[in-house]
């Protein structure tokens, strides 16, 4: 069966500081990966995804960066953290090719103070 | 541009009645729909899903009516439980895409 696991999964980091939230998936391969950010009082909002090795499309401008190094691997990164970085961070996959259905990690609770 | 809404941020209902969860949409070019529902501080999950050639599907106590006509779908739970207390998240996608497009999620409060 497949599975998916983000970590870590609570961060308080300061301003400034860099991030780094990985998320692996298992039981299958060329999966597409997402990166979705949940906000205080907002809903979920798409921040990367990836359909391949090295394949990043990013959904919206921001202090974030996602990288893809190996086929079940998916890096959300930011060299400087911003206040408004604080969210809940989410990691999904979906067969490839596929418009159904999203699985989603554990999610990882980011803090900037 | 938000194309996919949901305009109630939260909602709460008695055991045992019926919840109704409403969504809207813009894009003509959606023709699958799902709801997710989300406990705090865990990933959502799957709960049901619709194609654009129906306007109805059931699972057990839950059930999505879709009008297309209208861009709107809706989920019903009855009868509703405690446990269903969460927040309900109502996506969408369209045929040859790559991702869904989540509304801002209805808060569901059922009271014992």
């Amino acid at each position: 069966s497949q599975t998916i696991h983000q970590w870590p999964a609570t961060l308080v980091q300061p301003v400034g500081s860099p991030l780094s939230l990985e998320c692996t998936v298992e039981g299958t391969s060329n999966p597409n990966l997402y990166w979705y950010r949940q906000a205080a009082g907002r809903g979920l909002q798409l921040l990367f995804y990836s359909v391949g090795i090295g394949q990043i499309s990013s959904e919206v401008p921001q202090n974030l960066s996602a990288s893809r190094p190996q086929d079940r691997q998916f890096i959300l990164s930011s060299k400087k953290l911003l206040l408004s970085d604080s969210g809940f961070y989410l990691c999904a996959w979906s067969r490839s090719r596929n418009t159904g259905e999203l699985f989603f990690g554990e999610g990882s609770r980011l803090t900037v103070l | 541009d938000q194309q996919v809404k949901q305009n109630s941020p939260s909602l709460s209902v008695q055991e045992g009645r019926i919840s109704i969860l409403n969504c809207d949409y813009t894009n003509s070019m959606f023709d699958y729909f799902l709801w997710y529902k989300k406990y705090p501080a865990e990933g959502p999950t799957f709960l049901i899903s619709i194609s654009s050639i129906k306007d109805k599907n059931e699972d057990g106590r839950f059930t999505v009516f879709l009008n297309k006509s209208a861009k709107h779908l809706s989920l019903h739970i009855v009868p509703s439980q405690p446990g269903d207390s969460a927040v309900y998240f109502c996506a969408a996608s369209a045929t040859g895409g790559d991702k869904l497009t989540f509304g801002t999620g209805t808060r569901l409060a059922v009271r014992p």
